[in-house]
């Protein structure tokens, strides 16, 4: 089956630009994850999902970040004012349910902000 | 404050040989403790993972090592091929979390 698609797979913005990135989970995953990685680094934990609702959002840098997920499948992770620092790949990655283990995550999206 | 340690930073093996990647947590409220590889320009695919109740997994040429009362667990590659050549990212699980604590990763190149 289809894995977890992220979209688009590079984005390159300019400073101080609103940016929105897209998660689509592997179908009927209620559980669904953003990490952020930067070069030569493992990926950072920013929101969780499960189903519509962010239920732990400890790792979103400060408040230009957000994200939503309204309809329990698709997410969109939303950057505002960008900075250079923000320059990264943000991962996504999705699991059954709260209760699983395992998280299967996208190829991800490479932000540059220049 | 919630951290793994991964050692080390590179390694290189020759073909056939043994990749022995290691990492320690601080933390005891882990839970869950995955493997991942990362391909240049793909996401991290999991690849083996363990409960701290087993000290040890093994998926075919994939061996994963824990020793609770050190804080430590470790990926052994056995017979390692040049498409193994990858980076890997242990993580770990918190007990009353979902998200994952990833270590900063092995860049392994396998020599043919």
């Amino acid at each position: 089956g289809a894995g977890v698609s992220q979209t688009p797979s590079n984005k390159v913005t300019e400073k101080g630009k609103y940016v929105e990135l897209r998660c689509d989970p592997i179908s009927g995953h209620t559980a669904l994850y953003w990490y952020r990685q930067s070069l030569g680094q493992g990926p950072e934990f920013l929101i969780y999902f499960q189903g519509t609702g962010a239920a732990d959002d400890s790792g979103l840098p400060n408040d230009r970040f957000f994200a939503v997920r309204p309809e329990g499948s698709v997410s969109t992770l939303k950057i505002q004012r960008t900075e250079r620092g923000d320059s990264a790949v943000y991962l996504c990655a999705s699991s059954l349910s709260s209760g699983s283990y395992e998280q299967y995550f996208g190829p991800g999206t490479r932000l540059t902000v220049t | 404050q919630q951290q793994v340690k991964q050692s080390p930073q590179s390694l290189i093996v020759q073909k056939g040989g043994i990749s022995i990647i290691n990492c320690a947590y601080e933390n005891t409220a882990f839970d869950y403790f995955p493997w991942y590889q990362q391909f240049p320009g793909k996401g991290p695919a999991l690849l083996i993972a363990i409960r701290p109740d087993v000290s040890e997994k093994k998926e075919g040429r994939f061996t994963i090592s824990f020793n609770k009362s050190a804080k430590q667990f470790s990926l052994h590659i056995m017979d390692s091929q040049p498409g193994d050549s990858a980076t890997y990212f242990c993580a770990a699980r918190p007990l009353y979390g979902q998200n994952f604590v990833f270590g900063p990763g092995t860049r392994l190149s396998v020599l043919p």
